[in-house]
């Protein structure tokens, strides 16, 4: 079946732009997950979805970062007024049942560059 | 605060033998513990994972060693294949934590 998809593949952007990212995850799966991997870093965790709620926004860096998935499947990502330090790969990742011994399943990612 | 740490950014191995990837985390809540590799331009896919109540699991090629006392963890591949460079992530997390914790990554490069 399908993997997780992510939209665009690729996106550069101007310093103080809004970016929206997509994600799609397995059909099926009920808990969603948002990472992101900056230069020489870890995978850094943003948001978790469980259906369509988000019982844990802990990882978000800052108020212009805002997350939403809708029908329990497709997520997006707004980074609103982007700044340099926001250029990442974004990542999103979706398990069967969110349990912390459930498999995470990636995307490609996205990457995003400001400039 | 690094709670999960990979302090060998690089690491080559001769193909045929042994690789060791090595990871040491400081969060004692932590008791679950997975390793991911991660090719160029793509996600990061399971690879294999421990729980705390064992000291060691084993799937074909890999196998991953659990030292709780001295709160680290590694990876053994054996033998190499050039098919296993890529970059190694270990990863951690605790019941009822349902996000990981990622190391900043080990790149493994086998030399044919």
């Amino acid at each position: 079946g399908a993997g997780v998809s992510q939209s665009p593949s690729n996106k550069v952007t101007e310093k103080g732009k809004d970016v929206e990212l997509r994600c799609d995850p397995i059909s099926g799966h009920t808990a969603l997950y948002w990472y992101r991997q900056s230069l020489g870093q870890g995978l850094e965790f943003l948001i978790y979805f469980q259906g369509n709620s988000a019982p844990d926004k802990s990882g978000l860096p800052s108020d212009r970062f805002s997350a939403e998935r809708t029908g329990g499947s497709v997520s997006t990502l707004t980074i609103q007024r982007t700044q340099q330090e926001d250029s990442a790969v974004y990542l999103c990742a979706s398990s069967l049942t969110g349990v912390g011994t459930d498999t995470q399943y990636f995307g490609p990612g996205t990457r995003l560059t400001v400039l | 605060d690094q709670q999960v740490k990979q302090n060998s950014p690089s690491l080559s191995v001769q193909e045929g033998r042994i690789s060791i990837l090595n990871c040491d985390y400081t969060n004692s809540m932590f008791d679950y513990f997975l390793w991911y590799k991660k090719y160029p331009a793509e996600g990061p896919t399971f690879l294999i994972s421990i729980s705390s109540i064992k000291d060691k699991n084993e799937d074909g090629r890999f196998t991953v060693f659990l030292n709780k006392s001295a709160k680290h963890l590694s990876l053994h591949i054996v033998p190499s294949q050039p098919g296993d460079s890529a970059v190694y992530f270990c990863a951690a997390t605790f019941l009822g934590n349902e996000k990981l914790t990622f190391g900043t990554g080990t790149r493994l490069t086998i030399i044919p």
